[in-house]
């Protein structure tokens, strides 16, 4: 059971560029989320799933897209990066509420140039 | 959008001491507050929760306390241990939309020898 899995660990990009973020969660959890994690900005909810074939809109989810294919995986893209996203990203997964425990995977740490 | 003001930003406590951090929030869409804590390079795990019908809960050091008419609940870590050392945040169910936890901004926790 590996639990929140996130690929790749680290990538540096350069403006312009695009890139996708794959999470995969082996818990069978409806609900699934991408944060970013900023120095003092705490954890900011980017988007979220509440089951397969389903996305919704975060506090910051300007400048990037979704899809939720399948109900293991949640992927966030980015089609043309800015410096303004170098952060770390978090996926996370839910049973069935925000109330239930939220499993985060081990991050993304990205660096746009 | 909802407000979740976490304090201190950070702080120092010597082994064997107590811990405290505290959240403040405007409103929330229900009772359930948890804190989660995050070690360097790692994503957060969510360390304890209340679902207040009591205003207090306690798991080995751990404990919250929650003070629903002052909209604040804080975490306490009692005889703090160096291996406490992390990031802790709180969070609250976020009004409006469903399906959506709003994270405080972090609490760094150094515990010196």
């Amino acid at each position: 059971n590996a639990g929140v899995t996130q690929t790749p660990k680290f990538r540096v990009l350069k403006t312009g560029q695009s890139m996708t973020l794959l999470c995969a969660q082996d818990m069978n959890h409806e609900y699934m989320y991408w944060y970013r994690q900023d120095p003092g900005m705490g954890l900011r909810l980017i988007h979220y799933s509440v089951g397969e074939g389903t996305t919704a809109k975060g506090e910051v989810p300007d400048g990037y897209n979704v899809s939720r294919l399948k109900k293991q995986n949640f992927l966030l893209g980015l089609e043309s990066a800015a410096p303004s996203q170098t952060s770390v990203y978090f996926c996370a997964s839910s049973r069935d509420r925000e109330i239930d425990e939220q499993y985060f995977g081990p991050g993304t740490r990205l660096t746009v140039t | 959008q909802q407000q979740v003001k976490q304090s201190p930003q950070s702080l120092i406590v010597q082994k064997g001491g107590i811990s405290i951090i505290n959240c403040a929030y405007e409103n929330t869409a229900f009772d359930y507050f948890p804190w989660y804590q995050q070690f360097p390079g790692k994503g957060p795990a969510l360390l304890i929760a209340i679902r207040p019908d009591v205003s207090e809960k306690k798991e080995g050091r751990f404990t919250i306390s929650f003070n629903k008419s002052a909209k604040q609940f804080s975490l306490h870590i009692m005889d703090s241990q160096p291996g406490d050392s992390a990031t802790y945040f709180c969070a609250v169910p976020n009004t409006g939309t469903a399906s959506k936890l709003t994270f405080g901004t972090g609490t760094r926790l150094q515990v010196t020898l």
